[in-house]
């Protein structure tokens, strides 16, 4: 198995909306990372976690809750976003503890429009 | 800072050689990525190269690498409609894989 598996593929919600997105990956890999990406323009880091501990929190909003229960599965909690928040969200993960010089591996992202 | 620059747009006839330039400031990146996007989709890792290499090849991708000119380029030979697609370039600066993508490059392929 070499996929990084993300659901919903198209979520679309309301301000006042609570909803999460969920990441899996049964490659043992040991990081896993959310981006976002907004329309034709490249994937901006939001957050890593190495070894189920987050690592990287790039200054992102508390709207955006991540949670990393176990060493496969990554979710990221939405709560009160906002228009600007619609986009893509990928899900990757990589093998080692994230330490650098990793390959990631992307999910095929949710697609996410906040009304 | 850190920054990553690629043309936005390049269109070629099928069958032809294509080659999308990169250019990049981190000179202590270890690696450096070529990323597909086609539309709707996610990211998919196309080759890698490591920053003590000046060449890499895989099959119809080639990867030139010139570290003084911190520029990175991605030939792909005999190109498809199939390559259409959306191709970033990325460099891993520090820690924690912190990939720095650049703007993408859109590849067109026309018959």
């Amino acid at each position: 198995d070499t996929e990084v598996t993300q659901t919903p593929k198209h979520l679309v919600m309301g301000m006042t909306n609570k909803k999460s997105l969920k990441c899996e990956q049964h490659m043992g890999h040991r990081a896993m990372y959310w981006y976002k990406q907004k329309a034709k323009k490249p994937p901006e880091l939001m957050f890593v976690y190495s070894y189920e501990k987050l690592s990287i929190n790039e200054s992102v909003p508390s709207r955006f809750s991540p949670e990393c229960p176990n060493s496969s599965l990554l979710n990221l909690h939405l709560h009160a976003l906002q228009p600007e928040d619609s986009a893509l969200y990928l899900c990757a993960s990589s093998q080692g503890g994230g330490q650098g010089g990793e390959k990631l591996f992307f999910g095929s992202g949710t697609q996410l429009s906040v009304l | 800072g850190e920054d990553v620059e690629q043309s936005l747009f390049l269109s070629v006839r099928e069958g032809d050689s294509s080659v999308i330039n990169c250019t990049y400031t981190d000179s202590s990146s270890t690696y450096l990525y070529w990323y597909k996007q086609e539309p709707g989709a996610g990211l998919q890792l196309l080759t890698y190269i490591f920053s003590n290499m000046d060449m890499k090849q895989d099959q119809r991708l080639t990867v030139l690498l010139h570290k003084k000119d911190k520029h990175l380029s991605l030939r792909i030979a005999d190109t498809q409609t199939g390559d259409s697609a959306i191709y970033f370039c990325a460099q891993g600066g520090g820690g924690y894989n912190k990939l720095i993508f650049g703007a993408g490059t859109r590849l067109a392929v026309h018959p």
